[in-house]
This record gives structure tokens, sequence and C-alpha cells, in this order.
């Protein structure tokens, strides 16, 4: 088991509310990555962090921000939830060393559901 | 900019037929290849990965070959189980230059079910 863990892993909220979806790890990488997933579309990326205050855009980051405060914990809110919002979210984290220096291992998801 | 095409699914087969699932990609550079595998109600998980051309990648009876001609990233099996069945995900590395800026760039996924 690679040591990360997304919380919650179900959500159902209403449209309108902000919503703040935790990834954390054990494994002291220093890259981390928030994907969400929807059929047709494969994964898509919405925010990625390169270091401890250190985060940058993905293709898809308007209505969502990202916090990382500290190296374990990577934080992804949706200040005022819509729809277009319900998805399937993934972290990922990336060693930056070795042979697994760009291989992402994937937590197992948290299912976002926006009435 | 980069990006993944994928064969779309379902690919529907029965036990021990050959498997092939296609991918092309555009890229600049000289990105990395991977196949990545969901299975029902998990996250992804990597199934195999090529750093350069013409490399092989292999792994549970999984072969794919990074193809730079003709830009393309097949992934094959010869005999498939009803355990493969699952989400089949082709990927590229996007780096830029900038080893912060890493990150994948994932095709939309083809669903594989294998019929005993």
């Amino acid at each position: 088991d690679a040591g990360i863990t997304q919380s919650p892993r179900h959500k159902v909220t209403e449209t309108g509310t902000p919503v703040t979806l935790r990834c954390h790890q054990t494994e002291n990488h220093r890259y981390m990555y928030w994907y969400r997933q929807d059929p047709g579309h494969g994964l898509r990326l919405i925010h990625y962090s390169y270091g401890v205050k250190d985060t940058d855009k993905g293709e898809v980051s308007d209505g969502y921000s990202v916090s990382r405060s500290k190296t374990e914990d990577f934080l992804l809110t949706l200040e005022s939830a819509t729809s277009s919002q319900t998805s399937v979210y993934f972290c990922a984290i990336r060693d930056s060393l070795g042979h697994g220096a760009n291989v992402l291992t994937f937590g197992a998801g948290s299912r976002l559901t926006v009435l | 900019g980069n990006s993944v095409t994928q064969m779309e699914g379902p690919v529907t087969l029965s036990e021990e037929a050959f498997l092939t699932i296609n991918c092309t990609y555009t890229a600049t550079g000289y990105p990395s290849l991977f196949w990545y595998v969901q299975y029902p109600g998990e996250g992804l998980q990597l199934l195999l990965k090529a750093t350069k051309a013409d490399d092989k990648g292999s792994n549970k009876g999984f072969e794919a070959t990074y193809r730079k001609e003709t830009t393309s990233f097949h992934l094959e099996k010869g005999s498939v189980q009803v355990s493969d069945s699952a989400v089949y995900f082709c990927a590229l590395s996007d780096e830029r230059g900038l080893d912060s800026s890493y990150k994948l760039i994932f095709g939309s996924g083809t669903r594989l079910l294998v019929r005993p």
C-alpha cells in the first residue's frame, strides 16, 4: 500500500455549498496531484503541488482551489459546488527520485455528487 | 498540446482471446508512456511503462512497445482472463523541461469485459 488516503470517500451535497476533499500521504513525497474522472474524458488534472505552499493549475482548475500547508496533506476545495463538479476525484503522489520518479500512485478516489 | 487517443470501448472478449487496445499520442519532446488499469471501485494502478523509443514495457502478461515512428503504444495480451476485466488508461508524461511541472496526460480509457 502506497500510503495515500482520501477523505471523504463519498459525499452528497447541494449546489452552492462549499466542499473540501482531503488527500493524506505517509510517503513524504514532494509531488501531489488532484485529478477528476468523468465518462468519456478519462482523468483530467485540476491542480498539482510541487512542495509545501507550491501549487499550480491543471487543465480544469476553474471553480477549484487547493492548499498544501504541510507535506502530507493536499486539500481540494470547491468554494461553491455546482452540478458540473459531480465526479470522482483522485489524488496522486509522486516521488522525485529513483525508479519511481516518473510514476504516479493513486488513492482510491472520492465520489462527489452535487444535487 | 500533448494528448492521448485511445480506442473506444467497451471491448468484449472471451477468456483466452488475444487483446489489443490501441493508443496513439501527440507530444513534443520525448515523453514517457504508461498504461494504468482501474479495477471496479478502485483507483488507478500502474500496469507498465516505457521511457524511450523502442522500449517494451511488460507486466502480468501485458506488453506495449513505444513506437516513435507511429506515435503509438498499443497494449497487448496473448490470452486474457476474466480477472483482466477493468478499465485501461494510456498516459504520457508532460515535463516541459522542469521536474516541478511534471504531470501525466491521460486518454479517455477503454473498458475491457472478459466473458468466461
